[in-house]
């Protein structure tokens, strides 16, 4: 079976620092996705970020990078300079090879204040 | 721009009267999702298609039905809201590889009185 497991509901961090939100992971499909969502108070989740198992390297996009460490089962998301509009619900999601579906975490509720 | 769009963006229904909501795709992802999500909770995956194979969820209500009728369009069909149904309801569409992210539409937000 699958499972994401996000531990921090709520994270606080001040505008301009960079914070980490957690991310483990159980599969046992050898080929496998990872995402990271944003969804802000209007609903609409928007995909911030991609690693796929056998990459070699974390992937980054712009403010955001994946810290994948695949021994520990873990994917946490970096943003770095926090900006006051990155305060949003943050869901992690995996999705294996043979599967067409999305598993996601209960996510983190992340808050910047200036 | 490629999008996904969902009509309407917010529902208003009553108790047990039937109410279908609609998503489009312009991307021509073969494949095409509908979630629940409940305040504070992460999506829930109520079915999704492959083409036009369906494929349903284990814990899915039989009061949920969906359509598809071509690429493009799916629906959403609940024959019967119960004041439990009010939710967000979320389409997504992707290609059917893993590495292929999800693209989301911006949700229709279900009130049932």
């Amino acid at each position: 079976a699958q499972k994401i497991t996000q531990t921090q509901p709520g994270m606080f961090v001040q505008e301009k620092e960079a914070v980490t939100l957690d991310c483990t992971y159980d599969t046992s499909d050898p080929s496998y996705g990872l995402f990271w969502y944003k969804q802000p108070s209007s609903g609409e989740m928007i995909f911030l970020i991609y690693q796929g198992s056998y990459d070699q390297q974390n992937a980054t996009e712009g403010r955001y990078s994946l810290n994948f460490q695949k021994a520990r089962k873990s994917a946490n998301l970096v943003i770095s300079a926090s900006q006051l509009g990155d305060s949003a619900m943050y869901f992690c999601a995996m999705r294996g090879h043979v599967t067409d579906k999305l598993i996601f975490g209960t996510g983190t509720r992340l808050q910047v204040f200036p | 721009d490629a999008m996904v769009i969902q009509n309407p963006r917010y529902q208003v229904t009553q108790f047990g009267k039937p109410v279908t909501l609609s998503c489009s795709q312009t991307l021509n992802h073969n494949v095409m999702y509908w979630y629940q999500q409940k305040s504070s909770q992460a999506p829930k995956l109520l079915f999704h298609y492959y083409d036009k194979d369906f494929n349903n969820e284990a814990d899915t209500p039989d009061n949920f039905q969906s359509r598809r009728p071509n690429t493009s369009f799916c629906f959403l069909d609940i024959r019967s809201p119960g004041l439990g149904d009010a939710a967000m309801y979320l389409c997504a569409t992707s290609r059917e590889d893993s590495s292929y992210e999800q693209y989301f539409g911006p949700g229709t937000r279900l009130t049932v009185t």
